[in-house]
This record gives structure tokens, C-alpha cells and sequence, in this order.
């Protein structure tokens, strides 16, 4: 079993910097990648990306490259997503998630970070 | 954008069976497995299917999966009031390289 926790809901000005955290803990192939979704209000959910935890390599979805950065730090297993400057736009909640036993399946979820930016 | 196409709604009474689609391209459905996501109200997604059709422990037999070629479909059959919720396909891209999901479909029990 793998858990995924998140951390709180933000509300921020449009170009604010924010950082958000996803804290892995559980079995070992969790350890491989995590990835991140964005869920708009009233919209589908949406893949942004994910990184390897061995060694920090990145894959962006191409709509997400250049807006967001996710890094990692393996000294407490945390990955972050992290905006340099915030868009109203931006507004939604964002969820971690991993595999499981197979490796092009999102098993587990996180809580889901809502983030709010006001312009 | 969403790179599955999902219809928006589908509704049922309780103990029907309603069936939700999804149509990709040969980039994704047509190369790789599909999973199925039940998300209700509030809460984050949640692995219904895998691998075309498989049950995680504890999803009901009510709910069944299935694939071919470039296009997948999920049952729920004996319908319930619990399952009313957002469903959601999603699978791998080789274009992309990355993962895809559909456009989400809105099951209501009438």
C-alpha cells in the first residue's frame, strides 16, 4: 500500500511564487515516479507530468512545460510542484499520484491541494 | 485538452445497466492497456479498472471493463445510488509520452 499526503489548501495573488508538497510513504515501487493531475472547477482531469525519484528526471506534458517545476527530495521521500509566478488561471486542486504493480497504471492518489489565485 | 473522448452524461435507474465509452487514437488506446477512475464529490480519483478489465480488491463485480482497438467501455450493472459519480478513462501515449485522460463522464441515478 502507498500513501500520498498532500500539503493544505493555498490562496494566493496572481504572480505570487507557491510551492506544494506531496509526502510518499508505503511500498518500495512508489519510489519510482510520481506524477501530477490538475482538476479545474468543472472541467476533466488533466496530466502534468511526473518525476522519477531515483534522479529527479522530469517529463512534462506539453501543456505544463515552462509553467510549472516539479523537483524532489529523496532525504523525506517529497515531491514538490512549484509556480514561479501564479496565473488566476492556475486556480485549482492538484493531485500527487504513483503507480502501483504495473508501471502505466495510477494506482494511488493523494488528497488533492486546492489553490486558489486571485487576480 | 483531453486526448480521450468520453460522452458527457449518462444516467440510470437503480439496478440498470449503463455503459460509458471512450475513443482514442492509435498513439494510445490502440497501444496501450486502459484504466478506469471513479471520482466522487469531493474526493480524489480512485482506480475502478486496470489493464482493460481487471478489479482492484474491494471494486464490486458490478462494475466490468473492456477494450478493442482504439476504443474501450466501462458497464456498471445492478446500478446504485453510491455510484453516482465523475468516470474517467485514461491510458498511455506514445505521442505524448505521457498519460491521457478522457473527458469525463457525469453517471447520475435517477
Amino acid at each position: 500500500e502507498v500513501q500520498l499526503v498532500q500539503s493544505g489548501a493555498e490562496v494566493k495573488q496572481s504572480g505570487e511564487s507557491l510551492k506544494i508538497s506531496c509526502k510518499v510513504s508505503g511500498d518500495t515501487f512508489a519510489y519510482s515516479w510520481i506524477g501530477w493531475v490538475r482538476h479545474m472547477p468543472g472541467k476533466g482531469l488533466e496530466w502534468m507530468g511526473l518525476i522519477y525519484l531515483g534522479d529527479s528526471d522530469t517529463r512534462y506534458s506539453p501543456s505544463f512545460q515552462g509553467q510549472v517545476t516539479m523537483s524532489a527530495d529523496r532525504s523525506s521521500d517529497t515531491v514538490f510542484l512549484h509556480w514561479s509566478s501564479l496565473k488566476a488561471s492556475d486556480t485549482a486542486i492538484y493531485y500527487c499520484a504513483t503507480r502501483g504493480n504495473h508501471d502505466r497504471v495510477i494506482a494511488f492518489w493523494g488528497q488533492g491541494t486546492l489553490v486558489t489565485v486571485s487576480s | 485538452q483531453s486526448v480521450l473522448t468520453q460522452p458527457p452524461s449518462t444516467s440510470g435507474t437503480p439496478g440498470q445497466t449503463v455503459a460509458i465509452s471512450c475513443s482514442g487514437t492509435q498513439s494510445n488506446l490502440g497501444s496501450h492497456t486502459v484504466n478506469w477512475y471513479q471520482q466522487l464529490p469531493g474526493t480524489a480519483p480512485k482506480l475502478l479498472i486496470y489493464s482493460n478489465a481487471v478489479r482492484p480488491s474491494g471494486v464490486p463485480e458490478r462494475f466490468s471493463g473492456s477494450k478493442s482497438g482504439t476504443a474501450a467501455s466501462l458497464a456498471i450493472s445492478g446500478l446504485r445510488s453510491e455510484d453516482e459519480a465523475d468516470y474517467y478513462c485514461a491510458t498511455w501515449d506514445d505521442t505524448l509520452n505521457g498519460f491521457v485522460f478522457g473527458t469525463g463522464t457525469v453517471v447520475t441515478v435517477l
